[in-house]
């Protein structure tokens, strides 16, 4: 699997986007970009993926720019149960996929 | 629509003392499973999973094993729990190439 960067942290205010951005320089062409969030002591809950084309669901929208090489997460108005850790992760697809899920990027909803 | 269960949600255990984690799914069949561990302030870490009835594959080596003794039951065992096992205990499920999704854990405490 491709790796990713991502922040360690970000802050954002209650009722504004937050914008979470992830690095994914390796990606190759069959990848895939996932994204996932945990609120604390919870298991990781999916949230949206994408292969080239932007998305959206009724949680998040995720954008992905034309080489494909980062992407960014936006959730349109945050909420103070957004706060969570989100992890950006790349796979390909088809049969077993390993995923590897690294420190994610801490997101603090602020009132 | 499909739901992951694992149990015990809270676990302390001795040291030298065997282990047991269940995890079972439900609204699907054939899933491949997976057993990760998280450690505190750290990311996921894969350490076994299942395409099939009894097909196990380990990703790291360690204290620990796992069986899929039922389609949809993913067990992982010791039987001697070190302090270093202590962590967050993650099984999740995802159809052939499809998205992982997980189950809400198990605190795994060794003292």
């Amino acid at each position: 699997d491709a790796k990713t960067t991502q922040p360690t942290s970000m802050d954002c205010a209650e009722g504004r986007a937050a914008n979470l951005p992830c690095n994914h320089s390796t990606i190759s062409g069959n990848e895939y970009v996932y994204w996932y969030r945990q609120i604390h002591s919870q298991g990781p809950q999916y949230i949206i993926h994408g292969l080239k084309n932007n998305e959206t669901n009724e949680m998040a929208s995720l954008i992905i720019t034309e080489d494909r090489k980062s992407s960014t997460l936006i959730l349109p108005h945050a909420t103070l149960r957004d706060t969570a850790v989100y992890y950006c992760i790349v796979r390909g697809v088809g049969g077993y996929q390993k995923v590897t899920f690294g420190i994610g990027t801490k997101l603090q909803v602020i009132p | 629509s499909q739901t992951i269960h694992q149990w015990p949600a809270t676990l302390v255990q001795p040291v030298g003392s065997p282990l047991s984690l269940e995890c079972t799914v439900e609204g699907t069949s054939n899933p491949n499973l997976y057993w990760y561990r998280q450690a505190a302030g750290r990311g996921l870490q894969l350490l076994f999973y299942s395409v099939g009835i009894g097909q196990i594959s380990s990703e790291v080596p360690q204290n620990l094993s796992a069986s899929r003794p039922q389609d949809r039951q993913f067990i992982l065992s010791s039987k001697k729990l070190l302090l270093s096992d202590s962590g967050f205990y993650l099984c999740a499920w995802s159809s052939t190439g499809g998205t992982q999704y997980f189950g809400p854990g198990t605190r795994l405490l060794v003292l």
